[in-house]
């Protein structure tokens, strides 16, 4: 089935820092990404849509400039955060979807996800 | 707006028990439903999931789901629950395209022996 990956899985970065978080489609392309936020014990939460040669759409409440997202190619999407705060760790998670038919069509997949601590 | 719920927050069950959980969606136009399960420390896996036709859907490792237009609803079921299954369970819905999915807000799942 298709895979999406995420590097890195853990990160623990220096309050003040920024952080960035790559999330790739390893077999096939994808024209839109997703990124979630989960805190523990909860689900995930929207955060943004990325989509590739063009600006992501970010959902309400959500900081553009704290959180910067850039979809350089049809397989990678990345998520900065910047000037990471303590309140900022949790668990990201990306996803993409796989267009067309067959046994992965038009399904969402989900990287492993990258926990993010900010001390 | 589009919204998914599940009803129940923690559900706990003896081996060999069936399994039912909850999961109602609101959407007003085609409606894309998943199952995504969670296991202690892992990413979210597929389980199942529904675009049209036969509404009953079978997914893996014994899972299904039934979808009831008139109910709203896509609950998952499994006749016999293993330890094996304690997890958190997620419901999602979206609709084609490129639109994301929206989560309900998960159940969590413990099987005890």
């Amino acid at each position: 089935g298709a895979v999406v990956s995420q590097h890195p899985s853990w990160v623990i970065c220096k309050s003040g820092t920024s952080v960035k978080i790559e999330c790739r489609s390893l077999d096939f392309q994808a024209t839109t990404m997703f990124w979630y936020r989960q805190f523990p014990k909860q689900s995930l939460m929207l955060m943004a849509t990325s989509n590739e040669g063009s600006k992501a759409t970010y959902e309400q409440g959500v900081e553009k400039d704290k959180f910067l997202i850039n979809h350089a190619s049809l397989t990678l999407s990345t998520l900065t955060v910047t000037s990471a705060h303590p309140e900022d760790s949790s668990f990201y998670i990306c996803s993409a979807r796989v267009t067309g038919t067959g046994r992965s069509g038009n399904t969402i997949y989900f990287g492993e996800g990258s926990w993010l601590t900010v001390v | 707006a589009q919204s998914v719920s599940q009803h129940n927050h923690h559900v706990i069950l003896s081996e060999a028990a069936s399994l039912e959980l909850g999961c109602n969606y609101s959407y007003g136009g085609t409606v894309n439903l998943f199952w995504y399960v969670q296991y202690p420390g892992q990413h979210l896996q597929l389980l199942l999931k529904y675009f049209s036709g036969d509404p009953l859907v079978k997914g893996i490792k014994g899972f299904e789901a039934e979808f009831i237009k008139s109910k709203f609803s896509f609950n998952l079921r499994k006749p016999s629950v293993q330890w094996s299954d304690t997890a958190e369970y997620f419901c999602a819905g979206g609709g084609s395209g490129n639109t994301p999915l929206v989560f309900g807000k998960g159940t969590r799942l413990s099987v005890i022996a």
